[in-house]
């Protein structure tokens, strides 16, 4: 079964910086593209990038170029998203979502991360 | 950028009635498109992608149409589990923007 494990909550201060993780199982990710996407409370989707594990090549939305940093270690089967220099504009919730090649779709998704950026 | 306008943003139907939801992309995407809902607290699912092809599982009721710039998702006698966000997000060249969404209420 196809399954994306996302880490849990995060309350995090103003400025601070902070790593995501997304574990998969049912698949190896090397076969896919992996992306993130963030949505603030009651707000639609924004797609922030995707990596495409096996050769490490990333693609980002300029608006969150500097911000986002996607990783991936397909020895743990795990993508990663890092934010950095938090502000309250990236309280959210952010969503890792598996492309399969070809497919032009994510068509599994995981359950989502809450980030809360207070002091 | 590539840039999604999606059509209403808020829908107000019955159970048994049949909806359409447009998203105009501003320049041809040639099919590559995807349709998402999202209930309310839950992760999106995919129910269409390259424009036409249903997902698995996904009820027949539901079809994504269109070519070009203008892409539909209908949804034929829509029932209760069929409440919730809809939104559309183009394949054509990053990044791969998503339009503005479509809540869908039970009237």
């Amino acid at each position: 079964e196809v399954q994306l494990q996302q880490s849990g909550a995060e309350l995090v201060k103003p400025g601070a910086s902070v790593k995501l993780s997304c574990t998969a199982s049912g698949f190896n990710i090397k076969d896919t593209y992996m992306h993130w996407v963030k949505q603030r409370p009651e707000q639609g989707l924004e797609w922030i990038g995707r990596i495409d594990p096996a050769n490490g090549n990333t693609k980002y939305d300029p608006k969150f170029q500097g911000k986002a940093t996607i990783t991936a270690d397909t020895s743990s089967n795990t993508a990663y998203l890092q934010l950095s220099s938090l502000t309250s504009e990236d309280t959210a919730v952010y969503y890792c979502a598996r492309e399969s090649y070809g497919k032009g779709a994510m068509d599994y998704w995981g359950q989502g991360t809450s980030v809360t950026v207070s002091s | 950028d590539i840039q999604m306008t999606q059509s209403p943003a808020s829908l107000s139907v019955s159970v048994g009635e049949t909806v359409t939801i447009t998203c105009r992309a501003s320049e041809n995407i040639y099919s590559n498109l995807a349709w998402y809902q999202q209930k309310q607290g839950k992760s999106p699912q995919l129910l269409v992608y390259a424009a036409t092809n249903l997902a698995d599982g996904v009820p027949s009721r539901f079809s994504g149409s269109g070519s070009g710039t203008q892409y539909s998702l209908k949804i034929n006698s829509l029932q209760s589990e069929d409440f919730g966000s809809y939104y559309c997000q183009h394949f054509w060249g990053t990044p791969y923007t998503f339009g503005g969404g479509t809540k869908l209420e039970i009237k």
